[in-house]
């Protein structure tokens, strides 16, 4: 089975810009979570989608936002960028709602803020 | 709301020498997951301990966790190169899965 997919890899943008990072989730896979992994704050939970329905949501400022499709595929997007969100973006899927499952991570996307 | 504490933060030693992380959480868990990092890398789950007192061997490792079900730890025995990382418990409580923040290994081979 192939692994859970980010895009992009990379990205670069500055203060004010909004960004649009996508998951593909492993296929049969139902629940996609985002986490934000900075050095100084670890790994931090942003949100939960199950079968398109949000299902939990971290402390994260409403600038913060995403969806789920269909085909489980996420998006997360960030509007109105700061400094602060610099960090890499992983998503992790599981077949059943969060916690009661396996997490299979992405590879992350690193988003650097000018 | 439920927290998740791991210590100690980084952890350097020598190869062959022995390692230890714990975990604690705010409440009563229903599981706890471990994941490893490698540089570079992103989290991959390594086990899941559900039932109190549970312990679990993966060749040199060795989970535990704690009899009311708030603590966890991971000991590796005799560290190699290959165990270089950063090690993070995932405790699961109320539909939520709070990540501790991990603990840096580094070995000095």
């Amino acid at each position: 089975k192939a692994g859970v997919t980010q895009t992009p890899r990379y990205l670069i943008k500055t203060r004010g810009q909004q960004v649009t990072l996508s998951c593909s989730p492993i296929s049969g896979h139902r629940s996609v979570s985002w986490y934000q992994q900075t050095p100084g704050q670890g790994l931090q939970f942003l949100f939960e989608y199950f079968s398109e329905t949000q299902r939990n949501k971290g402390n994260f400022p409403g600038r913060f936002s995403g969806r789920q499709f269909s085909n489980s595929r996420s998006e997360m997007n960030v509007s109105t960028l700061e400094l602060g969100d610099s960090a890499l973006y992983l998503c992790a899927s599981s077949l059943r709602s969060l916690g009661g499952d396996t997490q299979y991570f992405g590879p992350g996307t690193r988003l650097t803020v000018l | 709301g439920q927290q998740v504490m791991q210590i100690p933060q980084y952890q350097h030693v020598q190869e062959g020498e022995d390692f230890t992380t714990y975990c604690n959480s705010s409440t009563t868990l229903s599981n706890i997951q471990w994941y490893k990092q490698r540089p570079g890398g992103h989290p991959v789950f390594l086990i899941q301990l559900v039932k109190s007192g549970e312990v679990k061997k993966q060749k040199r490792l060795t989970f535990q966790f704690g009899e009311a079900k708030k603590n966890s730890s991971l000991h590796i025995t005799a560290t190699q190169t290959t165990d270089v990382g950063t090690y993070f418990c995932a405790g699961r409580g109320a539909q939520k899965l709070v990540f501790g923040q991990g603990t840096r290994l580094t070995i000095n081979p």
